[in-house]
């Protein structure tokens, strides 16, 4: 089965403090990647996702960083909220191929 | 807006009973599929359809079965519960094997 791994497990920040969550994949077919947040008690909703020939993308205070060569993307969340916290899961998927879920990462934003 | 929903938020029940859990989709979408969430594991695939009557199993068919009679609706059964299928249990529908739109899950107890 192709792995996907994510890290942290779980991450504390402050308030208006940058967060980091990072995905390594294997299947160089991958050409979407995704992460997904997901609140308690509700499904796992798309937040922003990246297509392989670029290698950066920004949506307000959510960037992800994209590395074709390290077959590795992360997650930035600038300025972090109370409200951001929450479960953060990347799912690289598509070129003919499935989606994968990584574990996970719980990020928990002190006020 | 896209809408899933899911027959159930909690349902308790007991070892040997057949479970049936029900998603349905309103965005006309090819692709259904179903998903259990178990802390520090992610998302893990079930079943999926790409079309009515159609389904493929995923990575975790072992005790269950899936149901696609309209392209609205996708039902995941459990022949006979058991405890190891206590489970928060993701029902998602896509138009492309891409972004996925998740039902807010059901928590399934067996006892």
């Amino acid at each position: 089965q192709q792995q996907v791994k994510q890290s942290p497990q779980s991450l504390i920040v402050q308030k208006g403090g940058i967060s980091i969550i990072n995905c390594a994949y294997e299947n160089t077919a991958f050409d979407y990647f995704p992460w997904y947040q997901q609140f308690p008690g509700k499904g796992p909703a798309l937040l922003i996702a990246i297509r392989p020939d670029v290698s950066e993308k920004k949506e307000g205070r959510f960037t992800i960083s994209f590395n074709k060569s390290a077959k590795q993307f992360s997650l930035h969340i600038m300025d972090s909220q109370p409200g951001d916290s929450a479960t953060y899961f990347c799912a690289p998927g598509g070129g003919g191929f499935k989606t994968i879920f990584g574990a996970g990462t719980r990020l928990f934003v002190k006020a | 807006d896209v809408k899933v929903t899911q027959s159930s938020r909690y349902l308790v029940k007991r070892t040997g009973e057949k479970v049936f859990l029900e998603c349905v989709q309103d965005m006309d979408h090819e692709n259904m599929f179903w998903y259990r969430q178990d802390p520090g594991l992610g998302l893990r695939l079930i079943y999926f359809s790409y079309d009515v009557k159609m389904k493929e199993k995923g990575d975790i068919p072992e005790g269950y079965s899936v149901s696609r009679e309209k392209k609205e609706r996708f039902s995941l059964i459990l022949e006979s519960a058991s405890t190891n299928q206590t489970s928060m249990y993701l029902c998602a529908s896509s138009q492309s094997v891409r972004k996925q739109y998740f039902g807010p899950g059901t928590r399934l107890t067996v006892t």
